[in-house]
This record gives C-alpha cells, structure tokens and sequence, in this order.
C-alpha cells in the first residue's frame, strides 16, 4: 500500500473550516484514501473515504487531486471535540482478498481552539 | 447496535508471563483485526481473521498470536511478555472480507482497547 504524508499538527479556530492534507504521490489507481481519527485514549474512527471523486457525509468533505496525488479533508465547522489525530491512509480494495492491513503513519494532530 | 467490546480494558503483568486479550465484534461483522499501539512506533497492524482463519499478518515475533471464534470472536495472545509490549492492543471489527464497496465500506470499526502495562 502507498505510504502518505501529513503535516504533524495543526490549529484551527472552534467554528471555523478545518483542511488537513495528506499527499500519496505514489497511490495507485485501485487505491482508496481513507481518513481516521484518533480521539485521545479512544479506538481511531472512520471518517470518510474515496477512491477518484469528491465525497461528502455527516461528518466531513474529502477533496481527491484529479490526479489523486494528494487530498484533503475538510470539517466544515470544527469545534472542540473535533481536536484529535486525523490519520490519512491509502487502502488496496483486493477483491477476493484480505484489505483490512491499515498502514497508520503518524497522522496530523488537530487542535481546535476556542 | 453494541459497538467493538474489548476485554479487559486495563491490566498489568511482569516480564515473562503471557496475556490473552479478548475481543468483541458488531454483531454481523465477520473480520477481526488487531492491532499495537505505542507512543514510539504508533498504530501497527498485528493480524486480521475473518471465518477462524488467519488472512493477513504483520510484522510481529511468534510470541503474538490469535484466533477467531465460531461466533466471530477473537482472542489474541502474547507469550513471554517484554517491557515493550506494553502498548494500547486495538481490536477492530468489519462485515466482511475483500470488497469495499456495495454495502460494505470496508471501514473499520475500533473498540476502546486494552492497555497492557509490563513492568
């Protein structure tokens, strides 16, 4: 699976957009990205992913480059439960095959600030 | 719906004992993954058991190992404990096994973890 990168942190004012970004250069074309994160001392949770096309749910936007080099996901309205380590990952869809191996890097550690 | 249950959430054993961790799935979810957390090397894949068997393994030592229940169920062992197993053991749970689409998002769910302390 392709490695990602992420910045190690970042700020963000409650109520404002958050954007984090992630760049996979080396994704490949049956690639999805997939977003996690971290609340402290709790299990990751999934936030959204995508393979080619901009998605969006309850939750969050996840804007993929054309050529999916890089994406980046946005909280819309961050407040201050949002403060966690948001983890990009890049994920082979093998069908017939195992594809829950998540390569977790180091993630981005969002604070929100009030 | 009953989320990803681990058990026990905390506990504390000394070098040379073993440890078996207990895990939970959602109900209908037929994939167990399991996976290390520590401060130095972050979250690491362990294994992944989806029908009692074993189909994808990191790159861990012997001395961790599993195995799946009829029922879904999961355990993991690990033998001779060193001071740096001390970690945060997550488990995860999903449907099924290979495609991410259709109803199945291939998303993970996690459970809250155990924390292992050696000392």
């Amino acid at each position: 699976d392709a490695k990602t990168t992420q910045p190690p942190s970042m700020d963000c004012a409650e109520g404002r957009a958050a954007n984090l970004p992630c760049n996979h250069s080396t994704i490949s074309g049956n690639e999805y990205v997939y977003w996690y994160r971290q609340i402290h001392s709790q299990g990751p949770q999934y936030i959204i992913h995508g393979l080619k096309n901009n998605e969006t749910n309850e939750m969050a936007s996840l804007i993929i480059t054309e050529d999916r080099k890089s994406s980046t996901l946005i909280l819309p309205h961050a407040t201050l439960r949002d403060t966690a380590v948001y983890y990009c990952i890049v994920r082979v869809d093998r069908s017939g095959g195992s594809n829950y191996k998540l390569t977790f890097g180091k993630g981005t550690l969002l604070t929100v600030n009030p | 719906k009953a989320g990803v249950t681990q058990t026990p959430r905390y506990l504390i054993k000394t070098r040379g004992q073993q440890v078996t961790l207990s895990c939970s799935p959602i109900s209908g979810h037929r994939s167990v993954s399991w996976y290390q957390q520590t401060p130095g090397q972050g979250l690491q894949f362990l294994f992944e058991y989806f029908s009692e068997t074993q189909r994808n393994k990191g790159n861990f030592p012997g001395r961790f190992s599993g195995r799946q229940f009829s029922n879904s169920r999961s355990e993991m062992n690990v033998s001779t404990l060193e001071l740096g197993d001390s970690a945060l053991y997550l488990c995860a749970s999903s449907l099924g096994y290979g495609l991410a689409g259709g109803s199945n998002t291939g998303e993970l769910f996690f459970g809250e973890g155990s924390r292992l302390t050696v000392l």
